[in-house]
Parts: structure tokens; sequence; C-alpha cells
């Protein structure tokens, strides 16, 4: 069984550059969901996507976008990257119910430079 | 919103000490709970989790948590830590969407560093 995978592990960027990192979901789930973790912090939730549609947002602008494709996997946008945008950025994909458990990627390091 | 609380940023014990990490959580109406576990060099790894039924679930490597509903507290437990349990724990609530799914957001604590000396 095949776990969740993430890509690109590390990122460079400069301020207003925009980014996209690459999820696929584990082996039978068919939901993502996106979340940031700063330095010292936990993760804070972003969104999550569900049969191709947003399925809950957290707290960020809209210039973070995502998409989930027929295969499940997801992609998140960022654009107009701000400095504090650098963070962990971790993938966890999930199957869909009442006992939805969420399954975590290693997560793609982003440094805003 | 929902919040979670962790109690302790930086725990230090000696191997076969016991072990406590308290985690509480601000919601009124039915969660799911969970204990994330991030070992150095590594990604977030589930550690046990409640839905439903009795409140003390045990989970990989001797881990168990109590779920206390009336202290809205998921505290995490071991009896005899190991030096391989040096790691950053999370605690993390989703609340149950009407209709009996869940919320897809987890919301975590901060997180509980701890380091366990040989």
């Amino acid at each position: 069984e095949t776990g969740v995978t993430q890509s690109p592990t590390h990122l460079i960027k400069t301020r207003g550059q925009q980014v996209t990192l690459r999820c696929s979901s584990q082996s039978g789930h068919n939901t993502v969901s996106w979340y940031q973790q700063a330095l010292g912090q936990g993760p804070q939730f972003i969104f999550q996507y569900y049969r191709e549609e947003e399925n809950g947002r957290g707290n960020f602008p809209p210039r973070f976008s995502g998409l989930q494709f027929p295969n499940y996997s997801s992609e998140l946008n960022v654009n107009a990257l701000e400095l504090d945008d650098s963070a962990l950025y971790l993938c966890a994909s999930s199957y869909k119910g009442w006992e939805e458990t969420q399954y975590f990627g290693p997560g793609t390091r982003l440094l805003v430079l | 919103a929902q919040s979670v609380s962790q109690h302790n940023h930086h725990v230090i014990l000696s191997e076969a000490a016991s072990l406590e990490l308290g985690c509480n959580y601000s919601y009124g109406g039915t969660v799911n709970l969970f204990w994330y576990v991030q070992y150095p060099g590594q990604h977030l790894q589930l550690l046990l989790k409640y839905f439903s039924g009795d409140p003390l679930v045990k989970g990989i490597k001797g881990f168990e948590a109590e779920f206390i509903k009336s202290k809205f507290s998921f505290n995490l437990r071991k009896p005899s830590v190991q030096w391989s349990d040096t790691a950053e724990y999370f605690c993390a609530v989703n609340a149950e969407r009407a209709g009996g799914t869940s919320y897809g957001k987890l919301t975590f604590g901060q997180g509980t560093i701890l380091t366990v000396h040989p």
C-alpha cells in the first residue's frame, strides 16, 4: 500500500512569485486536506477537497487555492507569495465518512525570500 | 470556533518514567479526537484515535489516551517511556457535522516536545 506522497520536498521562491505543490493520496482514499505548519506550531487547516470540490476552508486568503483530480491527487497553489508563507505544507488523505482519519505525507518545505 | 490546548511545550523525562501529556479542547458538540506523533526527521504519524465507545483508547507503541467528556480532555499516557519516544506530539480534534459525518478540518494543538534521556 502506497502512502501519501508530496512533491517537491523543498522549494525556494521569491516574494510575489507563484508556487504549485502536489500531493498523491493513499490508495483507497478519496479526500485530500492541506495544512500549513509554521516553525514551532501545530498544523493549520487550509482546505479540504472531496469529489473534486472544496469541502471546507480555514482562515487563509483566496490566493491559496487548490484542485483535486479524478484520481484523487491534489494541488495547492499559492499566488503572490509573501515572506510569511514560508512554512512546511502538509497534505493528508482520508476516506470521507464519520470515522474519517487523515494520514499525512512528508510535506513540502517552502522558503520565500 | 474549536480550539485545542496542550499544556506543556517541552517535557523532559528519563527512560522508564511515566508520561502524561495534557490536551484540552473547546467545542460543545460531538468530536473525534486524535494524537499524532512526529519523530525527528519523519512525517506526522497517527498514534491513536477516538470516535466513540470506550473512552480509554489504546494506540501503537504502548500509548493510550483517555477521553473525559466532562473535562473536554484527551490526555495521552504511557507507563514507561523509552529513548525512542523522543518526538513531538500533537493532539487534534475535528467536529461532527450534522448528519453524522465529520468536518474535514482537524484543529491541532501547538505540540509538546518530549525528550527522553537514556
